[in-house]
């Protein structure tokens, strides 16, 4: 059965470092998005993407964050210059064509900043 | 702006019985769909079930049924012989209607309820 695969599964990182997650989304989907979950906390909201662009994004999501999906398969997650409030659990999360709103989420990339 | 809440943080139910999980939401949009979710100790996030809101029929997958009333705004997932294997948090989640055109719609995710199978 097709999935979602996320690396790395966990990374350790100090503040003000830059940090990439990358995500290879099920095949035949169109739709991606970001979530994250601080330990103990809800699933929340980062950003959607769709053609090759933003479609959604959080208050979450500042200047400090980015998405691509730079060469059609892998989309990826940046975060220029990370602050201890990072630190959390982040997924990515697919979706097929229109008509069917299953998201599919990866397996999560557990992020530490130091 | 919707939003999604779960009234129980934890709850614990003996291997073989059935337990409900509760869930309420707040929208005033007549077109979305609802999930549960499950995640395990290992963090993976696992869709359990989805319903429709235009659906009057209750979703149901293998052991797992919701109760959804429109009205009342909602969503409670009844999970029957529960097994050791369900022990996770369960989140409640609310998606508008995808609107055609490419939009993407995002998850709303409650709190969680944290379910504990005992053998």
């Amino acid at each position: 059965e097709p999935e979602v695969t996320q690396t790395p599964s966990h990374q350790v990182t100090q503040m003000g470092q830059e940090v990439i997650l990358r995500c290879v989304p099920i095949s035949n989907h169109l739709y991606f998005y970001w979530y994250r979950q601080i330990l103990g906390q809800k699933v929340e909201f980062l950003v959607s993407f769709y053609n090759n662009e933003i479609s959604e994004k959080s208050e979450i999501f500042d200047d400090q964050f980015s998405v691509e999906r730079p060469d059609g398969s892998n989309f990826t997650l940046k975060i220029r210059s990370t602050k201890l409030e990072d630190s959390a659990m982040y997924f990515c999360a697919t979706q097929g064509r229109e008509g069917r709103n299953e998201q599919y989420f990866g397996p999560g990339t557990r992020l530490t900043v130091t | 702006a919707q939003t999604v809440t779960q009234s129980q943080p934890e709850m614990s139910v003996q291997e073989a019985e059935t337990v409900t999980l509760s869930c309420t939401y707040d929208t005033s949009e007549n077109n979305y769909y609802l999930f549960w979710y499950k995640q395990p100790p290992s963090r993976q996030m696992i869709l359990v079930i989805r319903q429709e809101a235009y659906k009057q029929q209750n979703a149901t997958e293998n052991r797992f049924s919701v109760n959804f009333q429109k009205a009342a705004k909602s969503f409670s997932l009844k999970i029957s012989d529960s097994q050791l294997g369900d022990t996770a948090m369960y989140f409640c989640a609310f998606m508008k209607g995808l609107n055609y055109g490419g939009a993407t719609n995002k998850l709303i995710f409650g709190t969680g309820t944290l379910l504990a199978v005992q053998p």
